[in-house]
């Protein structure tokens, strides 16, 4: 049973547009929530995240949105870029320091 | 600082040998994760130790997976004999409060 899910493997957009990529999580005791980024032979690289006590937290070009009542987050990458081609995983811990459950993850293709 | 360390980068290997993955967390960090990534289940947890103990192995999917922290510098997960489904990219992670710091992996072949 996945506590965490992505349900897009895969999108793409054109460069300098907006990506935004979603994640549902079920488990509702879930109070910390991360993104992370991936790109080939490397290891996941942490991106930005929030706690459930804010619904917005923005760093540079993305944002992420929590939505505690729907158990969705999503994050904007606006403009998008080349570079920004990777995997994404979504990940939500119960608090800060414990164990991180991640989804599947989403391949962002970055058109030219 | 270089980071997680993980070693070897590759390993192949055939059905029924014992492979012994390694790990050196960031200095200071209290918290390691070992993870596997597959295409099918994603990035899954398969254990995690705090201050070298053993906290949640509930992700080890059977008896022939081990892991071990005998310090805070040095980790070893075991796989013992391997199965071609064991194939896979294993992940390290150590982590300061709030975020983990993943090595570059070590890909596994089980032929």
């Amino acid at each position: 049973d996945q506590q965490v899910k992505q349900n897009s493997p895969s999108l793409s957009v054109q460069e300098g547009r907006i990506s935004i990529l979603n994640c549902d999580y079920t488990n509702s005791m879930f109070d910390y929530f991360l993104w992370y980024k991936k790109y080939p032979a490397e290891g996941p690289t942490f991106l930005i995240s929030i706690s459930s006590i804010k619904d917005k937290n923005e760093d540079g070009r993305f944002t992420v949105f929590l939505n505690k009542s729907a158990k969705h987050l999503s994050l904007h990458i606006v403009p998008s870029q080349p570079g920004d081609s990777a995997v994404y995983f979504c990940a939500a811990s119960v608090y800060v320091d414990d164990k991180i459950i991640f989804g599947k993850g989403t391949r962002l293709h970055i058109l030219p | 600082d270089a980071g997680v360390i993980q070693s070897p980068r590759h390993e192949v290997t055939e059905m029924g040998q014992e492979v012994t993955l390694r790990c050196k967390p960031i200095s200071g960090h209290n918290s390691l994760f070992w993870y596997r990534q597959t295409m099918m289940r994603g990035l899954e947890l398969l254990i995690y130790f705090n201050n070298n103990v053993p906290i949640d192995d509930s992700g080890m999917p059977e008896d022939r997976f081990s892991a071990k922290m005998p310090n805070a510098s040095f980790s070893t997960l075991k796989i013992q004999p391997s199965e071609p489904r064991d194939s896979a990219v294993y992940f390290c992670a150590s982590s300061s409060p709030g975020e983990q710091f993943f090595g570059p992996g070590t890909r596994l072949t089980v032929l």
